[in-house]
């Protein structure tokens, strides 16, 4: 059973940093690329970030470049996104996703995590 | 950057047929997914490249994608579909999402 399991969310200050966590079992984690999807309280699902399946090609949505990095242990099986300079505005829930290949050029997001808040209040 | 926009609520009753929408520039050219999200709950992929159904999901859901405008139709809505639903994208090796939909089952 594919399953994937964020952590690391909690509540911190603006400027302050935070490390999120997903780990992955029940499928070859290798081979999939990764993203980062949030979701402020009451609001739609924004992506964040992605990364290709041996971590050498990242993308950012501009909302987050040069404040958040994409990184994965592919020996751990396990997710990361480092946050730094947080903002209230980056207050959401978010969700580590899996991206299946379908073929003839269709991906799409196949397993969600559960989600972890992050807060970023004073 | 790619957007799509999708109503902000749709109503069907129960039985019926609900459809919800998702437009962008020349979205007819991408593949379009569909993603139900209830609440406190993470999504659920119900639709993907355009029209097909993961394993699982309920045959009274169905796609359409062409032009500008790909479509998510529900037939013989029932209850327990009443939920925020989403339209993605791929803008190049993006993901670009709608702003959601929120079906009302009344």
């Amino acid at each position: 059973e594919v399953q994937l399991v964020e952590s690391g969310g909690g509540l911190v200050q603006p400027g302050g940093s935070l490390r999120l966590s997903c780990a992955a079992s029940g499928f070859t984690f290798s081979s999939y690329w990764m993203h980062w999807v949030r979701q402020a309280p009451g609001k739609g699902l924004v992506w964040v970030s992605r990364i290709n399946s041996d971590g050498s090609s990242t993308s950012y949505a501009d909302s987050v470049k040069g404040r958040f990095t994409i990184s994965r242990d592919n020996a751990k099986n396990t997710l990361y996104l480092q946050m730094n300079s947080l903002r209230a505005e980056d207050t959401a829930v978010y969700y580590c996703a899996r991206v299946h290949y379908y073929g003839s050029g269709s991906y799409a997001v196949d397993y969600w995590g559960q989600g972890t808040l992050v807060t970023v209040s004073s | 950057s790619y957007e799509l926009t999708q109503p902000p609520s749709v109503s069907v009753s129960p039985g019926q047929t609900a459809s919800i929408t998702c437009s962008g520039d020349k979205l007819g050219d991408k593949y379009a997914c569909w993603y139900q999200q209830k609440p406190g709950q993470s999504p659920v992929l119900v639709i993907y490249q355009d029209s097909k159904r993961p394993s699982g999901i309920p045959e009274r859901f169905s796609g359409s994608n062409s032009g500008n405008t790909a479509t998510l139709t529900i037939s013989g809505t029932q209850a327990m579909d009443e939920a925020d639903y989403y339209c993605q994208a791929w803008d190049s090796i993006l993901v670009v999402f709608g702003g959601g939909t929120k079906l009302t089952v009344l």
